[in-house]
């Protein structure tokens, strides 16, 4: 049962263009979200979070959306860049603190094209 | 400052063997936690260590052990592999001063059972 789900496998979009990724959850538990970024051959990075008591958390180019009600979550790149071609995976925790596990979705493989 | 840094790179072993991954963790971090990736799949949570103590487990088999060590280096050992425990294994860090929820990931060891 998959708790996080990303169910577009992949995304492409034009240079300098909006990227939207987005991300569902089912588990009401989970109280805060993050979004990772993968190039092959690397670990995920870490991009942007947010807290459920939010509902928007922005970061330069990136800004990461939250709906509650709906359970779900997206992330907005903008403008795109071909650096941004990467694996994003979004990720959910149960509870604040450096002790907490991740639940991770599939991930979402962006191409952006120059 | 050292990001977190895993060893083996790469590792092939035969079905029923036994392997052992090795994981530093990022200067400061008292806390690992391990994630098996299969291929097109997101991070699964094994288990997370803390202050060299097993602090939360995923649904994954006994035959999944680590350590902890003083220094909050880590081992992740497997006994009797199958064949589907080929997969990416990623260790993560975090700790005092982590920015919430963040976990800081090496870049993994892919470990192919023959």
């Amino acid at each position: 049962d998959q708790q996080v789900k990303q169910n577009s496998p992949s995304l492409s979009v034009q240079e300098g263009r909006i990227s939207i990724l987005n991300c569902d959850y089912t588990n009401s538990m989970f109280d805060y979200f993050l979004w990772y970024k993968k190039y092959p051959a690397e670990g995920p990075t870490f991009l942007i979070s947010i807290s459920s008591i939010k509902d928007k958390n922005e970061d330069g180019r990136f800004t990461v959306f939250l709906n509650k009600s709906a359970k779900h979550l997206s992330l907005h790149i903008v403008p795109s860049q071909p650096g941004d071609s990467a694996v994003y995976f979004c990720a959910a925790s149960a509870h604040t603190g450096a002790n907490s596990k991740l639940t991770f979705g599939k991930g979402i493989t962006l191409s952006v094209r120059p | 400052e050292t990001g977190v840094t895993q060893s083996p790179t790469h590792l092939i072993k035969t079905r029923g063997q036994q392997v052992t991954l090795r994981c530093s963790s990022q200067s400061g971090h008292n806390t690992v936690s391990w994630y098996q990736q299969a291929l097109g799949q997101g991070p699964q949570f094994i288990f997370q260590y803390y202050r060299e103590e097993e602090n939360g487990r995923g649904n994954f088999p006994p035959r999944f052990s680590g350590l902890q060590f003083p220094n909050y280096s880590s081992e992740l050992n497997v006994n009797a592999l199958e064949l589907d425990d080929s997969a990416l294994y990623l260790c993560a860090s975090s700790g005092p001063g982590t920015l919430y929820n963040e976990q800081f990931f090496g870049p993994g060891t892919r470990l192919t059972v023959l």
